[in-house]
């Protein structure tokens, strides 16, 4: 079974940083990119970060670009975001998801839970 | 706002037919592949139509796709009240080198 599983969420205070993991298995993880999408409480999708099976290309939205680092690490069938700066628009629920060939390449096909983010003083 | 474009909300009787559209560019809907999402209340999106037109293994057929130019289009055919849900488009934009989500689509089933 196909399945992602992120983790590392929590409550964090404004300026702060905070590692996000996910977990995949059921697939070969180094044959595909994976993105982040997170969604604030209430509002839409909002795609934030995505890596190409060999992280030799990488993107940001605009929102984060500068403040996050995404990376994997294709032995341990993991992927990572690292959140820097952490401002409180950034609160939201943040999810892993499987992605194409290439960074490019959508659809989004498999999601996890999502790991939820809260930035609060 | 959102670089792509959906109605906010739509509704039809259970039964009915409806139809949500997505509207783009040529950055985005017009030179790269469309896919829609449905998430139900409370649990992740999942993908029920990609590369346009095509919907993965266990999608009925009674979704659908079309791309036209820069808008896309999702259709619902014979409604069911499990289908209340809200619906969002997606791709990729070539300009700005980012995935990108329309707003969402809030389906009622009356």
């Amino acid at each position: 079974e196909v399945q992602l599983v992120e983790s590392g969420g929590g409550l964090v205070q404004p300026g702060r940083s905070l590692r996000l993991s996910c977990a995949a298995s059921g697939f070969t993880f180094d044959d595909y990119a994976m993105h982040w999408v997170r969604q604030a409480p209430g509002k839409g999708l909002e795609w934030v970060s995505g890596i190409s099976w060999n992280s030799g290309s990488i993107g940001y939205a605009d929102s984060v670009k500068g403040r996050f680092t995404i990376s994997r690490d294709n032995a341990k069938n993991s992927l990572y975001l690292q959140m820097n700066s952490l401002r409180a628009e950034d609160t939201a629920l943040y999810y892993c998801a499987k992605g194409g060939l290439s960074i490019t390449g959508t659809p989004w096909r498999i999601w996890g839970q999502g790991t939820m983010v809260t930035v609060s003083s | 706002q959102s670089v792509l474009t959906q109605p906010p909300s739509v509704s039809a009787a259970p039964g009915q037919k409806v139809t949500i559209s997505c509207s783009g560019s040529s950055s985005n809907i017009g030179n790269n592949y469309v896919s829609w999402y449905q998430q139900l209340p409370g649990t992740a999106p999942k993908l029920l139509i990609y590369d346009n037109n095509k919907r993965p293994s266990g999608i009925p057929d009674r979704f659908s796709g079309s791309k036209s130019g820069t808008s896309a289009t999702l259709g619902i055919t014979g409604l069911q009240t499990g289908d209340e849900a809200d619906y969002y488009c997606g791709t990729w934009d070539s300009s700005l080198s980012a995935g990108k989500f329309g707003g969402g689509t809030k389906l009622t089933v009356l």
